[in-house]
């Protein structure tokens, strides 16, 4: 079975752009969490979206934003993107019910120029 | 708040040395606990978890306790192989919540042959 695929794998940007970076949960996995890796440290929580909704938010500006879709898949959107915003963006997915593990994917590597 | 706090890295170690990396917590009450192992460019996989106080979490000769009176939760293994070689991020998700996981900085592990 597939597991967490991201897309695209690397993305250079320039500052003031805005960016979509895209995530296809494991089948049957119905819950995506968005993290940001920035170099050196550990992820941090950006987003948790469950059945279309959004059931957690991180510490991040409004900037970020983002979707699910009815296929569970999910976009995670940043605008005015900002130098600072240079990271590995992780995607996880888990079947939805409490307790349940979270699964990553690769990542998506976004260099902002 | 909710925290972890893991030993900073480097950890150089040789083949079949003994590891432990140390992790302690912050939380209210009864986190779930994880350890996470991410290899050169590519996402998080979970190594191992414990989900209440005194469980021993274990996984392809790693093992960790979930010590509730010294809020830690140490990971060790008795004999270390070059493919060990990663960063090990030690986790937990607070008590009654199910949609961030709060991640340590990460500590990097070489394995000298």
């Amino acid at each position: 079975d597939a597991g967490v695929t991201q897309s695209p794998t690397h993305l250079i940007k320039t500052r003031g752009q805005h960016v979509t970076l895209r995530c296809s949960p494991i089948s049957g996995h119905k819950s995506v969490s968005w993290y940001q890796q920035v170099l050196g440290q550990g992820p941090q929580f950006i987003f948790q979206y469950y059945e279309k909704e959004e059931r957690g938010r991180g510490n991040f500006p409004d900037r970020f934003s983002a979707r699910q879709f009815p296929n569970y898949s999910s976009e995670l959107n940043v605008n005015a993107l900002l130098l600072g915003d240079s990271a590995l963006y992780l995607c996880a997915s888990s079947g939805g019910s409490f307790g349940q593990p979270q699964h990553f994917g690769d990542g998506t590597r976004l260099s902002i120029l | 708040g909710n925290s972890v706090t893991q030993m900073e890295g480097p950890v150089t170690l040789s083949e079949e040395a003994f590891l432990t990396i140390n992790c302690t917590y912050t939380a209210t009450g009864y986190p779930s606990l994880f350890w996470y192992v991410q290899y050169p460019g590519e996402g998080l996989q979970l190594l191992l978890k414990a989900t209440k106080a005194d469980d021993k979490g274990s996984n392809k000769g790693f093992e960790a306790t979930y010590r509730k009176e010294t809020t830690s939760f140490h990971l060790e293994k008795g004999s270390v192989q070059v493919s060990d070689s990663a960063v090990y991020f030690c986790a937990l998700r607070p008590m009654n919540r199910d949609d961030k996981i709060i991640f340590g900085k990460g500590t990097r592990l070489h394995i000298l042959p």
